[in-house]
């Protein structure tokens, strides 16, 4: 059973435009949502995370948006740029125990100039 | 600091052989990974140790593949015998360990298995 769901699969979007990837998950004792960036040829790399605590998490052009309720979330990338395009990655761990995270499988983003 | 290192970056394998692939981790980590990324799988993960300690073997992955940790600054994964299913990127990743730590991943192995 897939633990970590995210769509869609691909998103394509123009430059200056804002982009929202989205994730959802099934174990409500996850607590802890980062969101990975992975550019080809490299592994992914941290981009932001949120705890189950906050429902808004801000760096720059990037936000995350949590609804715990429906678990869900987005994140949402403002003024998307060409350098913007890679593969992003929702994960989920629980807080409590051994780290583990279970990844999705990825929304590949394209930002046209 | 240097990040986390991979080797080799590209492998290609006949079916039937034995392969290894190398990870040395960000020094000072408590925590390694292995993974395996696929188009269609996405990340799963292979085999998890702290403190060098084997914490999780990946369940569906045990028969061919076993991941060692010699010391805390190495770290190798065998697949054997190897299959072409087995073609994917291999991903190491190390952690400062416990909860809501970042993991800091490598470059990756390309392995081709023909």
């Amino acid at each position: 059973q897939q633990q970590v769901r995210q769509s869609p699969q691909s998103l394509t979007v123009w430059e200056g435009e804002t982009a929202i990837l989205n994730c959802s998950y099934e174990n409500s004792a996850f607590d802890y949502f980062p969101w990975y960036q992975q550019f080809p040829g490299e592994g992914p790399a941290l981009l932001i995370a949120i705890r189950s605590v906050s429902d808004k998490k801000e760096d720059g052009r990037f936000t995350i948006f949590f609804n715990k309720r429906e678990k869900k979330l987005s994140l949402h990338i403002t003024d998307s740029q060409p350098g913007d395009s890679a593969t992003y990655f929702c994960a989920a761990s629980e807080s409590t125990g051994y780290q583990n995270f279970y990844f999705g499988k990825g929304t590949s983003l394209t930002v046209i100039p | 600091d240097a990040g986390v290192t991979q080797t080799p970056r590209h492998e290609v394998a006949e079916k039937g052989q034995t392969i290894i692939l190398k990870c040395e981790p960000v020094s000072g980590h408590n925590d390694l990974f292995w993974y395996r990324q696929t188009k269609i799988q996405g990340l799963e993960l292979l085999s998890y140790f702290r403190s060098k300690s084997l914490m999780e073997d990946g369940g569906a992955f045990k028969d061919r593949f076993k991941a060692e940790m010699l010391n805390s600054s190495f770290s190798t994964l065998k697949i054997q015998p190897t299959e072409p299913k087995d073609s994917a990127v291999y991903l190491c990743a190390s952690s400062f360990g416990g909860p809501s730590y970042e993991q800091y991943f490598g470059p990756g192995t390309r392995l081709t298995v023909l």
